[in-house]
């Protein structure tokens, strides 16, 4: 069973510094990760997506994650925190067996101070 | 590329009318549909897959009566909530898998619709 856990509910981080978004994830395939973000009262947006090519993925908005099998890993990164950062953030795995359905991690909250 | 609309993106209704959210894949067909519902500080929660052209199927604890989908055709599904209650205030949020492409690629959200029921 694929799986997919964001290790902090909250991040509060000061604007400028950088942004650390941690998930990893278990999988019995290779993976396809997403990484959503959730702005209050606006619907879901694509920051990035890893489908076995690059481990290391570019996003908009100057996020970044890198796909790490060792670590199971697939953490989010922003060199400079922006205030329109602040949102909810979603670690997604696509479960390849069953309809292309997807497992959601739980959200992390990002919270910028100024 | 892909898109799927949703709509209405905010509705608010009184306690015990039905609400309908429609969800359209408009260029690209899809024969499966996902509906998720997001409670609040939680991730999203699957409700269930429509399937064109036969009954939805629906997650463990998600009443079938309740949350009525009609999948009629290849580019449109329908999430109803009937006699809708405050407790069913919620975000929901549909998404549609594009066949043909390598997986990671086949994903497309529609924005979400947020229901108060006052």
């Amino acid at each position: 069973a694929q799986s997919v856990t964001q290790l902090d509910s909250h991040v509060s981080v000061s604007e400028g510094t950088p942004v650390l978004l941690r998930c990893n994830y278990s999988s019995s395939y290779s993976p396809s990760l997403f990484w959503y973000v959730q702005h209050p009262n606006k619907g879901l947006q694509l920051l990035l997506k890893y489908t076995s090519a690059a481990t290391l993925v570019k996003g908009i908005n100057g996020f970044e994650a890198e796909f790490k099998k060792s670590e199971t890993s697939f953490h989010l990164t922003k060199p400079s925190a922006h205030m329109s950062d602040a949102a909810e953030y979603f670690c997604v795995v696509i479960q390849l067996d069953s309809n292309y359905q997807l497992i959601w991690g739980a959200g992390t909250k990002l919270i910028i101070k100024p | 590329g892909a898109v799927v609309s949703q709509h209405p993106s905010w509705v608010i209704c009184k306690s015990g009318t039905s609400v309908k959210i429609e969800c359209r894949s408009l260029d690209f067909q899809a024969t499966t549909m996902f509906w998720y519902r997001q409670f609040p500080k939680q991730s999203l929660m699957l409700m269930a897959t429509s399937n064109e052209g036969s009954k939805a199927t629906y997650e463990q604890g998600v009443e079938k009566d309740k949350f009525l989908i009609n999948h009629a055709s290849l580019t449109l599904s329908t999430l109803t909530v009937t006699s809708a209650h405050p407790e069913d205030s919620s975000f929901y949020i549909c998404s549609a898998p594009r066949r043909g492409r390598p997986p990671g690629e086949k994903l497309f959200f529609g924005s979400g619709t947020q229901l108060s029921v006052l």
